[in-house]
């Protein structure tokens, strides 16, 4: 079974100071995609970041970034000079490639991220 | 504006009166699908649907059904509600066909479900 695993329910950091998010999954696939979502309050699911397993290069979206180590299935998000609008819900999720389970993103649990001012 | 958009926002409904969940996108995506979010569990897909008439189960079905009768609408169908199904339930879509349905999908605002 394909799974996803976020070992921090919840976590704090200070206004402008940085945090790291962790997520790891399983799969025999070698190649998926690997996505950060954020939920804040308002319950909407916002797409932050994205990475293809083919690619070595980490995906970086201003002042968020992930750690991708494919071989360890680890998948952490960075966040760089926290703000308090980035206080949420953050799920990581994975999708198998498109003939396995037709397109199916598996989360996480998700990690909720509170940013202290 | 690009957007997938649910109806209605927030239903309290009693159990075994039968309701449907609208979605509709305006991207002319492909692949759409449904989950529900329940906490502690993250989403779980309840069906997707890879281009019109084309339906299929995701990890949680029981207790729902889906139709696509056009590629814009895929709404959830709650033929007689339990308590149990009681969520918050999100539409997504996405591109799809050929290019994979490992695109990116966006997703609705979410609809809060009571079933008491």
């Amino acid at each position: 079974a394909q799974t996803v695993t976020q070992s921090q329910p919840e976590m704090s950091v200070q206004e402008a100071e940085t945090v790291t998010l962790s997520c790891t999954y399983d799969t025999s696939e070698s190649n998926y995609y690997l996505f950060w979502y954020k939920q804040p309050p308002s319950r909407q699911m916002i797409l932050v970041i994205r990475q293809e397993a083919y690619k070595q290069q980490n995906a970086t979206e201003n002042r968020f970034s992930v750690n991708f180590q494919k071989a360890a299935k680890s998948f952490s998000l960075k966040i760089s000079d926290s703000q308090l609008g980035d206080t949420a819900m953050y799920f990581c999720a994975f999708i198998p490639p498109r003939y396995n389970q037709g397109g199916k993103l598996i989360f996480g649990q998700g990690t909720e991220l509170s940013v202290k001012p | 504006e690009a957007q997938v958009t649910q109806n209605p926002r927030y239903l309290i409904t009693v159990t075994g009166k039968k309701l449907t969940v609208t979605c509709s996108q305006n991207m002319n995506h492909e692949y759409m699908s449904w989950y529900r979010q329940d906490p502690g569990l993250g989403l779980r897909q309840i069906y997707y649907s890879m281009n019109v008439e084309v339906t299929d189960k995701g990890d949680v079905p029981e207790g729902y059904k889906v139709s696509r009768k056009e590629k814009r609408n895929f709404p959830l169908i709650l033929e007689s509600p339990s308590p149990n199904q009681t969520s918050l339930y999100f539409c997504a879509s996405s591109l799809g066909g050929l290019g994979g349905s490992t695109d990116t999908q966006y997703f609705g605002p979410g609809t809060r479900l009571t079933v008491l």
